[in-house]
C-alpha cells in the first residue's frame, strides 16, 4: 500500500455509534494528521498527532498512533448526521537530503466516506 | 477564527491559456502550500513556500508552474499553458511553522481545462 492508505474505503453507520476508520503508513514520520472534507468543499483539520504520542483526544475525537506498526486510527464516538463527510489522514515524513530536512509535506491517503444516518 | 482565502472558487479556462490561482494564507503564518486533489483521487502535494521561494516541490510542479507571493498577504500559483490533465481541485494551506504543525486549508478552488 502507499503511504496514507485508509480503510474502510466506505463507512456506513447510524446516529450514535461509534465510526473507526484506520491509516496505514509506510515510511518514518514527524507527524499525521487527519483531516475532513465536506463534499466539494477545503479540508477541516482535526487532529494532529506528532510521532513520539500514542494517543490525542478532541471532543468526540480520539486518535491512537502506533509508530511499530506504522498505523494510526481515528474514532469518532456518538456519530451525528453531520458527522458525514470524508476523512482523510496525511503523514508528514521526515526526509534528510543533502540541503537539508524535508518537512511540511503533507501524504495523503484516498480517505474514508463516512456516511452517518439519522 | 483565521482562514485561509481562495479565489476564484471555480475557474473555466480554455486549454492553453494561463491561469493564476490566488490564495490568502492566514495573517502570522510563514509557510505556504499548494496541493490539488483531480476529481475521485488523493489530494496531492505540489510545493511548499518560505522566506520568497520554493522550499520543496513535487514532480508535478514542472516548468508550466510557478508560485509567487507578490505582497505581503497573497500567495499565487501560475500555471503558464494549462493542459486537460491540469483540470482538479487545488488547495492553498499554510501554518507557522513547518512539521509538528496543523496546516489550515483553503476551501479549494476547482479548475476546469476545456
Amino acid at each position: 500500500s502507499q503511504q496514507g492508505e485508509e480503510d474502510p474505503q466506505a463507512l456506513s453507520i447510524q446516529e450514535g455509534e461509534n465510526a473507526t476508520m484506520n491509516c496505514s503508513y509506510k515510511t518514518s514520520i514527524n507527524n499525521l494528521q487527519w483531516y475532513r472534507q465536506n463534499s466539494g468543499r477545503g479540508l477541516v483539520h482535526l487532529i494532529l498527532i506528532r510521532s513520539n504520542e500514542r494517543e490525542k483526544h478532541s471532543g468526540r475525537l480520539r486518535v491512537t498512533l502506533d509508530t511499530s506498526k506504522k498505523s494510526s486510527s481515528l474514532l469518532i464516538t456518538a456519530s451525528r448526521a453531520a458527522d458525514t463527510a470524508s476523512y482523510f489522514c496525511a503523514t508528514d515524513a521526515v526526509f534528510y537530503y543533502a540541503g537539508g530536512t524535508s518537512y511540511g509535506k503533507l501524504t495523503f491517503g484516498q480517505g474514508t466516506i463516512l456516511t452517518v444516518h439519522p | 477564527e483565521p482562514e485561509v482565502t481562495q479565489t476564484p472558487s471555480h475557474q473555466v479556462t480554455q486549454m492553453g491559456q494561463e491561469v493564476i490561482l490566488r490564495c490568502v494564507p492566514i495573517s502570522n503564518h510563514l509557510y505556504f502550500y499548494w496541493y490539488r486533489q483531480i476529481l475521485g483521487q488523493k489530494v496531492e502535494f505540489l510545493v511548499s513556500f518560505y522566506n520568497n521561494e520554493i522550499s520543496e516541490k513535487s514532480e508535478i510542479f514542472d516548468d508550466q508552474f510557478s508560485v509567487e507571493r507578490p505582497d505581503g498577504s497573497n500567495f499565487t500559483l501560475k500555471i503558464r499553458s494549462t493542459k486537460l490533465e491540469d483540470s482538479a481541485m487545488y488547495f492553498c494551506a499554510s501554518d507557522t511553522a513547518r512539521g509538528n504543525q496543523p496546516q489550515h486549508f483553503g476551501d479549494g478552488t476547482r479548475l476546469s481545462i476545456l
